[in-house]
């Protein structure tokens, strides 16, 4: 069986950095093919990708946040951290970690965390 | 970026009744070089995580209920619920993974 879990602080301060852990468990980030995404979804909008890490320690990133992302993998802890830095309120958001089982032949998100919401906030 | 526009934002359906979610892309999603749309439908409920329903735009995935179903290509695709049931209550996304990924709005789906 297939679990994520996000976790990390509810809130921050504008300007400081985010970070939030994906534990997982059921499959490993050294399986040819795989790969863990980060996604989030801001209050009444649509969801939207940010960050993916995969077996190679390939990373991707939204173009729009790349100069403010990092994405880093234990293997040995079944764990993917994500950084955001300069946060903002309108990075207020449910931070959603997800696994792809196979960037060819499976290439979409099959097990998803239950989400974590971070609020931007002074 | 490739936007997923979805139709309606929210639907009420009668149990038993057929419920029927819409998913546009801007640009085509079909690949010639496998033939294949690369669109997912997932069923978001409160406090749960996500849940793969389709992928490939019409493949179901394992354990789903075979009340769901998944169609359409290149740009037009909708996702299918052929009997209502009351556990389909849920927030229903589509995704294209063409490129790299975006999302449809969501359809909040209720009972009438």
């Amino acid at each position: 069986q297939i679990t994520l879990k996000e976790s990390g602080p509810t809130l921050v301060k504008p300007t400081q950095t985010l970070t939030l852990t994906c534990t997982f468990s059921g499959f490993s980030l050294t399986t040819n093919g795989v790969g863990v995404a980060w996604l989030r979804q801001p209050p009444g909008k649509a969801l939207e990708w940010l960050a993916s890490i995969n077996w190679e320690g390939q990373k991707g990133f939204r173009p729009s946040l790349q100069n403010r992302l990092t994405v880093t993998k234990d293997t040995s802890k079944n764990q993917v951290v994500l950084t955001l830095s300069k946060m903002d309120p309108m990075d207020t958001a449910t931070y959603f970690c997800a696994h792809r089982p196979d960037n060819d032949v499976s290439p979409y998100f099959q097990h998803w965390g239950r989400g974590t919401l971070v609020t931007v906030s002074s | 970026d490739i936007v997923m526009t979805q139709s309606p934002d929210s639907l009420a359906v009668s149990l038993g009744e057929r419920a029927t979610i819409n998913c546009k892309s801007s640009q085509n999603i079909l690949s010639s070089s496998n033939n294949k749309n690369y669109l997912a439908w997932y069923q978001h409920k409160p406090g749960q995580p996500p849940k793969l329903l389709i992928y490939w735009a019409s493949m179901r995935e394992s354990g789903v209920p075979d009340r769901f179903s998944g169609s359409g290509s290149g740009t037009d695709f909708t996702l299918t619920i052929s009997s209502l049931q009351a556990e389909d209550v849920a927030v229903y996304f589509c995704q294209q993974y063409y490129t790299p990924y975006t999302f449809g709005q969501g359809t909040k789906l209720e009972i009438k």
